[in-house]
């Protein structure tokens, strides 16, 4: 059983396309995450909600919406895809918001051509 | 602000000791975390430390001291399969998790 399941693995799109990368975690975790891994490895953190409410919203352009229907459910939908927005996007959850850790998905890799 | 500093690449001989260090500056300081990423894969957690010391975990060990802003990760016995990412993380006080760059680590053989 996957703890953290997101989909697709692989994502290849058009400028200018909008795409969605879903996320279901199975932990019983209250927090997920959205992460985002550049080409030099740098992981950083997107979004993190906290049963179903947003508590973190980093510096990230709006055509980046995160959806959570529930709290084992946090989806990320991009709009209007730039070359920029190539990466690997993990998605994360830990039990709470406090000092506990997380455990990540297998990662999306999205390429913008 | 925050500012988490790894070194960029390691290399360590198989059955070797290596120790990657982890220096951080942050407010509202509430753990540090190691995790490990395989290339390709996604990150995995090692070890956890919120007071100063030693933490042990068979070949693995993570030491804090807080009022240096330190940490580091040490391998023991070394196997071709550590040849990975090393990422140190800070948990803030409402702001989660903050990951360094990483540290790319070879095992030769």
């Amino acid at each position: 059983d996957t703890a953290v399941s997101q989909t697709p693995k692989y994502l290849v799109t058009q400028m200018g396309n909008d795409k969605s990368i879903k996320c279901e975690q199975n932990l019983g975790h209250d927090t997920m995450y959205w992460y985002k891994q550049d080409s030099k490895k740098f992981l950083k953190i997107m979004f993190s909600y906290n049963n179903k409410e947003l508590i973190i919203n980093e510096t990230v352009p709006n055509r980046f919406s995160p959806k959570s229907p529930d709290k084992a459910h946090l989806n990320l939908h991009i709009n209007s895809l730039e070359l920029g927005d190539s990466a690997v996007y993990f998605c994360a959850s830990s039990q709470d918001s406090r000092n506990t850790e997380a455990f990540f998905g297998q990662g999306t890799r999205l390429t913008v051509v | 602000g925050q500012n988490i500093d790894q070194p960029t690449e390691m290399t360590a001989t198989e059955g070797a000791i290596v120790q990657i260090n982890c220096t951080y500056q942050t407010s509202g300081f509430n753990g540090l975390f190691w995790y490990q990423q395989h290339a390709g894969e996604a990150p995995t957690f090692l070890s956890y430390n919120v007071l100063d010391g030693l933490e042990e975990k068979g070949r693995f060990s993570s030491f804090l001291s807080r009022s240096k802003g330190y940490s580091y990760l040490l391998l023991k016995e070394l196997q071709m399969k550590d040849s990975a990412s090393y990422l140190c993380a800070v948990h803030n006080y409402g702001q989660n998790f903050v990951f360094g760059p990483g540290t790319r680590l070879s095992v030769l053989p």
